[in-house]
């Protein structure tokens, strides 16, 4: 089963903030989040791993609830650069990042 | 530094035709998984490779075929084209195959008619 994304689209203005939401139905070990444009591929943004390590982009901010199987994105003083589709990853029981379970996406539009 | 590279970046075969898609890892990355993604849809899990040997396989029919190289490189291959499997095939490479960024190349974009 695929993780569950929310919201599936949002349009913001330079400058406003966003939250987007992975829920699983299956225990997580770690949550990938990827950002697509169109036509490109997927760019890495940040990796939450079960007990709390995270690795990614200093800008981009990401929790990730285990008990609640969730992880949100947080994306703040938007730019333009951050429009295109959010997909987050979820790897499940011994977190083998080669094998990713992707969420159907969120498209986030900037407008100036 | 080189980032994962696919070859080719477009392909279009005829129903019935066989396809091999190329990706080379970043240097250093011994994992190589390959996604296909339909448009308006998150990259599916086909398969994955981990020090040469096959880690994972998707839900996928036995027309999708994979493997990886000493040097780390992979290609998958599908038999007996299908309009259906017509998608951007995305290879992601890792150093690890666990608790680590996975990054993408810049996916083949496979037409079939």
């Amino acid at each position: 089963q695929q993780p569950v994304q929310s919201p599936q689209a949002v349009i913001l203005r330079e400058g406003e903030d966003a939250v987007i939401n992975c829920s699983s139905s299956k225990a997580l070990y770690s949550v990938h989040w990827y950002r697509q444009k169109h036509g490109e591929a997927p760019v890495f943004l940040m990796i939450l791993l079960k007990g709390g390590e995270q690795k990614g982009h200093e800008k981009i901010s990401a929790s990730f609830n285990e008990k609640k199987q969730q992880s949100s994105l947080y994306l703040t003083a938007s730019q333009l650069s951050y429009s295109g589709t959010y997909f987050c990853g979820a790897s499940t029981g011994s977190g083998n990042t080669g094998k990713l379970i992707f969420g159907q996406g969120t498209t986030l539009q900037v407008k100036p | 530094d080189a980032g994962v590279t696919q070859s080719p970046t477009h392909l279009i075969k005829t129903r019935g035709q066989h396809v091999t898609l190329r990706c080379s890892p970043i240097s250093g990355h011994k994992s190589v998984s390959w996604y296909q993604q339909v448009l308006g849809q998150g990259p599916q899990f086909i398969f994955q490779y981990y020090e040469k040997e096959e880690r994972g396989r998707g839900n996928f029919p036995d027309r999708f075929s994979a493997r990886q190289f000493p040097n780390y490189s992979s290609e998958l291959n599908v038999n007996a084209l299908l309009l259906g499997d017509s998608a951007l095939y995305l290879c992601a490479s890792s150093f690890l195959d666990r608790n680590t960024e996975a990054f993408f190349g810049q996916g083949t974009r496979l037409t079939v008619v």
